[in-house]
C-alpha cells in the first residue's frame, strides 16, 4: 500500500512569489491535514480537508489556502511568499474513525526555502 | 501556558536505559497521539490513545484522563530510537484539529 506522497520535496522561491504543494493520501483515506514546521514554532496546524470540504483552519493568514480534489489529493498554496514562510510543510492522511481524527500517516514533507 | 506540555525537552541516555517522556495537557480531548520524527523530517504515528495503555514492541504509552497526563516509555533503548517524540491531542470540541507539544529530542548513545 503506497504511503502519503508529497511533492515537491524541496523548493526554493523568492519573496513575493507563490507556491503550490501537493499531497496524495493513502488510498481510501479521505482526510488530509496540513502542518507547518519551523524550528522556532514547532508543528502548527494549517487546515484539514475531508471529502473536498475544509473542516477546520488554523491561525494562518489568508495567504495560505488549500483545496482537496474528488480523488482526495490535496494542494496547498501560499501566495506573496515571505521569508518567514520558510519551513517544512507536512501533510497527513487518515481515515475518519469514531474519534474524528484517526491515526495519522505523514508524508516526508516539502521543504520550502524563501530567499 | 501551552495547552500541551512535554517534558523533558531534551534527553540523552545510554543504550539499554529505560526512557520516559511525559505529556500534560490542559484541554478536553478525545484522543492523544504519540509520534516520532527522525532527522530529515519524516513523522511516524506511534500510538493513538483515548484511555488506558498500549504496547507495541519496546514502546509503551499510557494515559490518565483524570490527571490529563500521558507517558511514553521505551524499554531497552537503542541508538536507532534517537528521534524527536511529539505528543499531540485531538480537541474534544474539534476532532479535526490537533494541538501539538513542542517535542522531546531523545539521543541514545551506544
Amino acid at each position: 500500500k503506497a504511503g502519503v506522497t508529497q511533492t515537491p520535496r524541496y523548493l526554493i522561491k523568492t519573496r513575493g512569489q507563490q507556491v503550490t504543494l501537493s499531497c496524495s493520501p493513502i488510498s481510501g483515506h479521505r482526510s488530509v491535514s496540513w502542518y507547518q514546521q519551523t524550528p522556532g514554532q514547532g508543528l502548527q496546524f494549517l487546515f484539514e480537508y475531508f471529502s473536498e470540504t475544509q473542516r477546520n483552519k488554523g491561525n494562518f493568514p489568508g495567504r495560505f489556502s488549500g483545496r482537496q480534489f474528488s480523488n482526495s489529493r490535496s494542494e496547498m498554496n501560499v501566495s506573496t511568499l515571505e521569508l518567514g514562510d520558510s519551513a517544512l510543510y507536512l501533510c497527513a492522511s487518515s481515515l475518519e474513525g469514531v474519534w474524528g481524527v484517526g491515526e495519522l500517516f505523514f508524508g516526508e514533507g516539502s521543504r520550502l526555502t524563501v530567499l | 501556558k501551552n495547552e500541551v506540555e512535554q517534558s523533558p525537552q531534551n534527553l540523552t541516555a545510554q543504550e539499554g536505559e529505560f526512557i520516559t517522556i511525559n505529556c500534560s495537557y490542559s484541554v478536553g480531548i478525545s484522543a492523544l497521539h504519540w509520534l516520532q520524527q527522525h532527522p530529515g523530517g519524516g513523522i511516524v504515528s506511534l500510538f493513538m490513545l483515548s484511555s488506558g495503555k498500549k504496547k507495541h514492541g519496546r514502546l509503551i504509552a499510557t494515559i490518565n484522563i483524570q490527571e490529563k497526563h500521558s507517558s511514553l516509555h521505551i524499554t531497552a533503548s537503542h541508538p536507532r530510537d534517537s528521534a524527536v517524540y511529539i505528543c499531540a491531542v485531538s480537541l474534544m470540541d474539534s476532532n479535526y484539529q490537533l494541538i501539538w507539544g513542542a517535542g522531546t529530542k531523545l539521543i541514545i548513545k551506544p
